[in-house]
């Protein structure tokens, strides 16, 4: 049984561009909760989804990000006009169910704006 | 005052003592308590849950929950250099799926 699976692990974008993060939850897990971590810092929620559906983005900024769960395929966290300050590692975790339960980690893609 | 705390540390430990690490949480609401560990460059791996005051144990760890005191914490016995790594405590939030993390307190075993 496969783990959460992130891709790419290493991405590097230039000032400007657009960068696209992308997770396959575990199997059978239709939750998926994305992560921002900077450099000694903790982990700081962004976005949670189901199955098309965005359940909680309080965490995300309101500008330049955006996520999608679609009814096919992985989750993708989208960063338009990436700036330095986006160079962080963005971690997915999927769950069985929303409320109360285990999340498991993919590892991480690791996001370097230059 | 953070909605969950923890001593960053490093908190240095001999090799084969108990480590003991602690957490506190200001939502007296929360019913969902896990330890995470993360090593460095890596991804945070759950260790432990709990969710219900007392205590857990699996293997070499336990869990420690007191629900009227807000704090959970986690035991390592027989300590060993690769738990050497940071500990993330996690507690659910008002919304019951979203987490909220703690800053971590990192861990070192000294051999």
């Amino acid at each position: 049984n496969a783990g959460v699976m992130q891709n790419p692990r290493h991405l590097v974008r230039r000032r400007g561009q657009e960068a696209r993060l992308r997770c396959s939850p575990m199997k059978g897990h239709s939750h998926v909760y994305w992560y921002r971590q900077l450099p000694e810092e903790g982990l700081k929620f962004m976005v949670y989804l189901q199955k098309e559906n965005i359940i909680d983005e309080s965490g995300m900024p309101k500008e330049r990000f955006s996520a999608e769960f679609p009814k096919e395929g992985p989750s993708i966290l989208r960063i338009q006009q990436v700036v330095r300050g986006d160079s962080a590692a963005y971690f997915c975790a999927s769950s069985i169910q929303g409320e109360n339960t285990e999340a498991f980690f993919g590892q991480g893609t690791r996001l370097t704006v230059v | 005052q953070k909605e969950v705390e923890q001593n960053s540390g490093p908190l240095s430990v001999p090799e084969g003592a108990i480590a003991s690490l602690n957490c506190t949480y200001s939502d007296r609401g929360s019913q969902s308590f896990f330890w995470y560990r993360q090593y460095s460059g890596k991804s945070p791996e759950l260790i432990m849950s709990i969710y219900s005051n007392g205590d857990k144990e699996d293997g070499r760890f336990t869990a420690q929950l007191n629900k009227a005191s807000q704090y959970v914490s986690l035991l390592i016995r027989d300590s060993q250099p690769s738990d050497s790594a940071t500990y993330l405590c996690a507690v659910n939030g008002r919304s019951n799926y979203q987490l909220i993390w703690g800053a971590g307190t990192k861990l070192i075993i000294k051999p």
